[in-house]
Formats: C-alpha cells, sequence, structure tokens
C-alpha cells in the first residue's frame, strides 16, 4: 500500500513570508507526527496527533509553528514569518498501534526541504 | 533530558565486512529503541524496534542488541553491502505514554566495493 507521502518535497521561500507542508498519512493510521531535521542536528520532535485527542505541541520551537490534522488524516504544519533558521527538512510519520505487539512503529514519508532566503 | 548519542559519526568499510554501529543514551527509562536507515534526500526507514523487555532483535543480517541498564545498544551487520550505505539513525520512545522519540545524529556508513 502507499506510504506517507509529503508535498511539497521542496520549498524556498523568502524571510517573511509564511509555509504550509503536507502530510498525508498511511491509511488507517491513527497517529501522526512532525519532526524537523536541521544540517547537522539530529532529528526534533514538533508536534503529535492522536485520534481526536488534543495534539502533544510541546516540541514546538515558536509560535510562529502550528499545525492541524483534518478529520483525522491530512496534516499541514504552517510557519509564520519565516526565519532563515528554520530552514530544515521537516518530516512527517504515522503509526498504528499493534496491541498484538504492545507496540507501534512509526513510518516517516521522504520530508519536504524548507530553504528560508 | 534524554540525550543519545551514536558513535563513530562516519564508518568506511570494504564490501564484505561485519560491522557494528553504537547507540547510547543517558536515561535508561526507556519503552522502546528503534534502529532507522536513511537513504540522501529520502525519508527514515524502519529497521528493528526493540522493546524494553527485549535483548534483541534480527532480521536477515542485521541484529540489534539492547542493554537498557548501562543505556547501551548496538546494531550488528553482517557480511556487508555496498547497498547498505546510508545514515543509521537510532531512536528511544521514553514511555508508553509519550510518543515522542528522541533521535541520535546518526552514523554515516559507506561499504566500498
Amino acid at each position: 500500500g502507499a506510504g506517507v507521502s509529503q508535498s511539497p518535497s521542496n520549498k524556498v521561500t523568502e524571510k517573511g513570508k509564511d509555509v504550509e507542508l503536507r502530510c498525508d498519512p498511511i491509511s488507517g493510521h491513527t497517529a501522526l507526527y512532525w519532526y524537523r531535521q536541521s544540517l547537522g542536528q539530529g532529528l526534533e520532535f514538533l508536534i503529535y496527533f492522536q485520534g481526536n485527542s488534543a495534539p502533544d505541541k510541546s516540541g514546538l520551537p515558536s509560535d510562529r509553528f502550528s499545525a492541524e490534522r483534518t478529520g483525522g488524516s491530512v496534516s499541514t504544519l504552517t510557519i509564520q514569518r519565516t526565519q532563515q533558521e528554520d530552514s530544515a527538512v521537516y518530516l512527517c510519520a504515522s503509526s498504528l498501534y499493534q496491541r498484538e505487539i504492545g507496540t507501534d512503529t512509526q513510518y516517516f514519508g521522504p520530508g519536504t526541504r524548507l530553504t528560508v532566503l | 533530558k534524554q540525550e543519545v548519542t551514536q558513535i563513530p559519526a562516519a564508518l568506511s568499510v570494504p564490501e564484505g565486512e561485519n560491522l557494528v554501529l553504537n547507540c547510547s543514551f543517558t536515561d535508561s527509562a526507556i519503552y522502546n529503541l528503534q534502529w532507522f536507515r536513511q537513504d540522501p534526500g529520502k525519508g527514515l526507514t524502519s529497521l528493528l524496534l526493540i522493546q524494553s523487555s527485549q535483548r534483541e532483535q534480527t532480521s536477515g543480517r542485521l541484529n540489534a542488541s539492547l542493554d537498557k541498564s548501562s543505556g547501551r545498544s548496538t546494531l550488528y551487520i553482517a557480511a556487508s553491502q555496498p547497498g547498505d550505505s546510508a545514515t543509521y539513525l537510532c531512536a528511544v520512545r521514553p514511555g508508553a505514554g509519550s510518543y515522542q522519540l528522541t533521535f541520535g545524529k546518526g552514523t554515516k556508513l559507506s561499504v566500498i566495493p
């Protein structure tokens, strides 16, 4: 079946502009995650959605970052008034809790490379 | 705060060699540990997931071990192939109620034909 997809694959924007990044999770997966991978840094957790529960926003670096998940499926990460330090690869992942093995493996999309000039 | 360290940062080996990648974490109270592979310009592919109650997991030529008390995990790759060239990342999940993964910065592996 189809994996996690993200769009666009690349985005170049000017400082101060707003950007929207999209994630389509694997069909049926209840959990969705956003991570950021900056040059020379590890992956950094941003936000987590699980079903209809309130999202875990504890990883968002500033109030310029927000995300929503419509209908429990597609998610959009929005960055307002972009700064050069926002340049990174933004990765989305989804998962489905597997009761029989008591765990949920996260499956990642290819990412969106954001460059802020 | 959990910190995950991977050593070495880069590794180059000739084809056919067996090799070990290392991962250490500062807080041993983890729920599970996962090894991923990342190819240039692509997302992460999950290789192996070890629950905190397990000691090791195997998949094909890959074997991952976990020593939770000492905060260490290793990924063993047998009979390396050029197609194994990629960056390998380990990530820990802190607890059953927390879904945030904390990642190391990865080991970039090059397998020379």
